[in-house]
């Protein structure tokens, strides 16, 4: 079946580092991933998109990259801060036209 | 603009018993979702639905139930409640199929016992 897989529960940084967090597709070819927040008790934010014929996009100290060989995103957040702490999930397209998300990294930036 | 908003919050139900948890978008969205997760889980998908009358199954859809007779609304309902539907749901929408943001509601935790 079609899985997006995030292998890390939990991410702890310190203040300032660069956090990255991993999300690898299986079984399928998603045309784009997208990476989104979510807070405790909150839904889900939209944070990025990129497709598959792109390598790179940024957004503010955001980064996503997007490796069709790998079958691989890596989501980067630099200069990190205690207000990045939160679960960021990674979603791909699916067959049905709809979005498969993985279970999410909890990332902890420690002051 | 509120965006999509969900109805009630939080809710506990007893097993058999039935309730419809209710989505609004006033952003003027033609596809909209119905999710649930569970903890330590990814959101799954129960339906979703490209258009005022026209609804489709997801992942997850047995034990739901779904219609949409406007643009604004799209109410998900639970016959015959059991504790495996004890979970978070959110609604959500988009502008277009998925390759565009989805707009998540807050969420209703539902708890079965």
């Amino acid at each position: 079946s079609q899985k997006i897989e995030q292998n890390s529960e939990a991410l702890n940084i310190q203040e300032g580092k660069t956090a990255t967090l991993t999300c690898n597709y299986t079984n399928y070819s998603p045309a784009y991933l997208q990476w989104y927040r979510q807070d405790p008790g909150r839904g889900p934010v939209f944070l990025l998109l990129i497709r598959e014929n792109e390598k790179e996009k940024r957004k503010e100290r955001l980064k996503v990259t997007f490796d069709t060989t790998l079958k691989q995103s890596l989501f980067h957040i630099t200069a990190s801060q205690p207000a990045d702490s939160a679960t960021y999930l990674c979603a791909g397209g699916g067959s049905q036209g709809n979005l498969i998300f993985g279970k999410g990294t909890k990332l902890s930036v420690k002051p | 603009n509120a965006g999509v908003t969900q109805t009630p919050k939080f809710r506990i139900l007893k097993i058999g018993q039935s309730m419809t948890l209710q989505c609004t978008q006033d952003m003027n969205h033609n596809y909209m979702y119905w999710y649930r997760q569970d903890p330590g889980m990814g959101l799954k998908l129960i339906y979703y639905s490209v258009g005022a009358g026209i609804t489709d199954k997801g992942e997850v859809p047995n034990g739901y139930n779904v219609s949409r007779s406007t643009t604004e609304d799209f109410p998900l309902r639970l016959e015959l409640a059991a504790p495996s539907q004890t979970s978070v749901y959110f609604c959500a929408s988009s502008p277009k199929p998925n390759q565009e943001t989805q707009y998540f509601g807050p969420g209703t935790r539902l708890l079965v016992l």
